[in-house]
C-alpha cells in the first residue's frame, strides 16, 4: 500500500531533550517536507526536500534539523525542544515539487514538550 | 505573495442538508487550488485540487469547488451532507513562485453534521 508512515504517533518530552521524528514514504517519492498544525493557524511548512541531500527552509524553520540521506526518509530532528514546539507534525511527499502533483500526507505526529 | 482566507471555523448542518464551505484565495499568479480532509486522528486526504483545466472540479465523497477568478474564492460544496462528512476541511493554494511545492492553507473549517 502506497503509503506515507510517521513515527512515533504520540510524544510527550521535556523540554531540552533531544528527540528525531520519522517519516518514511515507499512511493519513490522526490519531493518531502514537514508542516506544523495549530489550532487558528492551519498548517505551516517547517523544511523541504526536492531530493536526496537537498533541502531548505519553509516558513517555521527555528528549532528545527532535518536530513535527507535517502530517497524514501526524511527525519525532523529537534535538538533543544520547547514548550512552543508542542504542536502536531505532518510529514507529506509528492512525485516532485510541481503544482500538478498531489502531496501525500502522514497520519500525524502528536508532540508535547514540557 | 500568496494567502488563503477560510470563512467560518465552524460550520453546522443538519445531515441531508447543504454543505457550503468557503475560501477566498490571493495570489498574483494563476493559482493552482486544493481542497483537504482531516479526519479525526487521521493525516490530511485530498479532496480535489484545481490546476485551471476546468472552473468546476468534482473531488471524492461528492463535493465539488467552482473556482470563480472574478471573486477569488474556491468554495467548496456538497449537496447533502451524510455523518460521516464531519471532519475539518483545509483549503490550500500551492506556492508559485520558485515552484518549492510548497502548500500555503487556509486555517482550517471544522464541519459539523448533526442528525
Amino acid at each position: 500500500e502506497a503509503q506515507v508512515t510517521q513515527n512515533p504517533r504520540y510524544l510527550i518530552t521535556v523540554t531540552g531533550k533531544k528527540l528525531t521524528v520519522t517519516c518514511s514514504q515507499n512511493m519513490n517519492h522526490e519531493y518531502m517536507s514537514w508542516y506544523r498544525q495549530d489550532p487558528g493557524l492551519g498548517l505551516r511548512q517547517i523544511y523541504y526536500s526536492m531530493n536526496v541531500e537537498v533541502t531548505d527552509k519553509g516558513d517555521v524553520p527555528e528549532g528545527y534539523k532535518v536530513s535527507r540521506k535517502e530517497k524514501r526518509n526524511f527525519p525532523l530532528i529537534l535538538e533543544s525542544p520547547s514548550p512552543n514546539q508542542t504542536s502536531l507534525y505532518f510529514c507529506a511527499s509528492s512525485l516532485r515539487a510541481s503544482s500538478y502533483n498531489e502531496q501525500f500526507f502522514g497520519p500525524g505526529t502528536r508532540l508535547t514538550v514540557l | 505573495a500568496q494567502s488563503v482566507t477560510q470563512l467560518g471555523s465552524h460550520v453546522s448542518v443538519s445531515e441531508g442538508a447543504l454543505v457550503l464551505l468557503r475560501c477566498n484565495y490571493s495570489s498574483s499568479v494563476p493559482p493552482y487550488l486544493f481542497w483537504y480532509v482531516q479526519y479525526p486522528n487521521q493525516g490530511l486526504q485530498l479532496l480535489l485540487k484545481y490546476t485551471s483545466a476546468a472552473t468546476l472540479v468534482k473531488g471524492i465523497n461528492g463535493f465539488e469547488a467552482e473556482f470563480k477568478k472574478s471573486e477569488t474564492s474556491f468554495h467548496l460544496t456538497k449537496p447533502s451532507a451524510h455523518m460521516s462528512d464531519a471532519a475539518e476541511y483545509f483549503c490550500a493554494v500551492i506556492h508559485g513562485s520558485g515552484n518549492t511545492g510548497k502548500l500555503i492553507f487556509g486555517q482550517g473549517t471544522t464541519l459539523q453534521v448533526k442528525p
